[in-house]
């Protein structure tokens, strides 16, 4: 089965400060990753997935296969970065149908 | 950017009634999937429908639940008997390609609301 656990409901950072938002998965094949934003009254949407090796917004994630990891990070937190963040992965089956088990999201809030 | 469009936006209905969720998913995409989030909890995986048939469901989408895509460019979501429990918002979701080649759009959502 698989399982995406981000264990901070809520983290609280200043503007300039570097953000962190963990995320820890647990599956048996090998996953692909994905991080989705929702800012206040917006649809979700893709923020960054690991196959991508991309970084937008000036966030990145690396998958550590070793800790089982996939955390999102920024070196210097923006105020409009404030938003609800989920990670998310999928068995990776091609094909069509593919479905995402979300994490139950990070509320990320960037104080001035 | 083209968009996921869904409606009603929220949607009040009496424990036992039936409800459709409207959702028109972008264009040229073919693959359409129905999440939903119970307040508080996670973004859940409900189905995912590909050349008009189911192609994947969760143990959550039991015979209560049917979806279609009538005319080609709707994709619906059918709860016959609505219970308590199914209040929540119900994300409606389309790609071109499967998930891996390509992003997945969402909508802005319905919330369900059974009384």
């Amino acid at each position: 089965a698989q399982r995406v656990t981000q264990p901070e409901k809520l983290l609280s950072v200043f503007k300039g400060a570097p953000v962190e938002l963990k995320c820890n998965y647990s599956y048996s094949g090998s996953p692909e990753l994905f991080w989705y934003v929702q800012y206040s009254r917006q649809r979700l949407q893709l923020l960054l997935r690991h196959i991508s090796r991309e970084s937008i917004k000036g966030f990145t994630a690396d998958l550590n296969k070793g800790e089982t990891s996939f955390h999102l990070k920024k070196p210097f937190a923006q105020e409009e970065d404030s938003a609800m963040y989920y990670c998310a992965l999928s068995a990776g089956v091609t094909g069509g149908g593919n479905k995402l088990t979300f994490g139950t999201g990070t509320q990320l809030k960037v104080e001035l | 950017e083209p968009e996921v469009t869904q409606t009603p936006s929220h949607q009040v209905t009496q424990m036992g009634q039936e409800v459709i969720l409207r959702c028109v998913p972008i264009s040229n995409h073919l693959y359409f999937y129905w999440y939903r989030q119970i307040l508080g909890q996670k973004v859940e995986f409900l189905v995912s429908f590909y050349n008009n048939e189911i192609s994947e469901k969760s143990e959550i989408f039991d015979d209560q639940f049917s979806v279609e895509r009538p005319d080609g460019s709707n994709f619906t979501l059918k709860i016959r008997s609505t219970k308590l429990e199914d209040s929540a918002m119900y994300f409606c979701a389309s790609s071109a390609q499967d998930m891996l080649n390509e992003k997945l759009f969402f909508g802005s959502g319905t919330q369900l609301s059974v009384l």
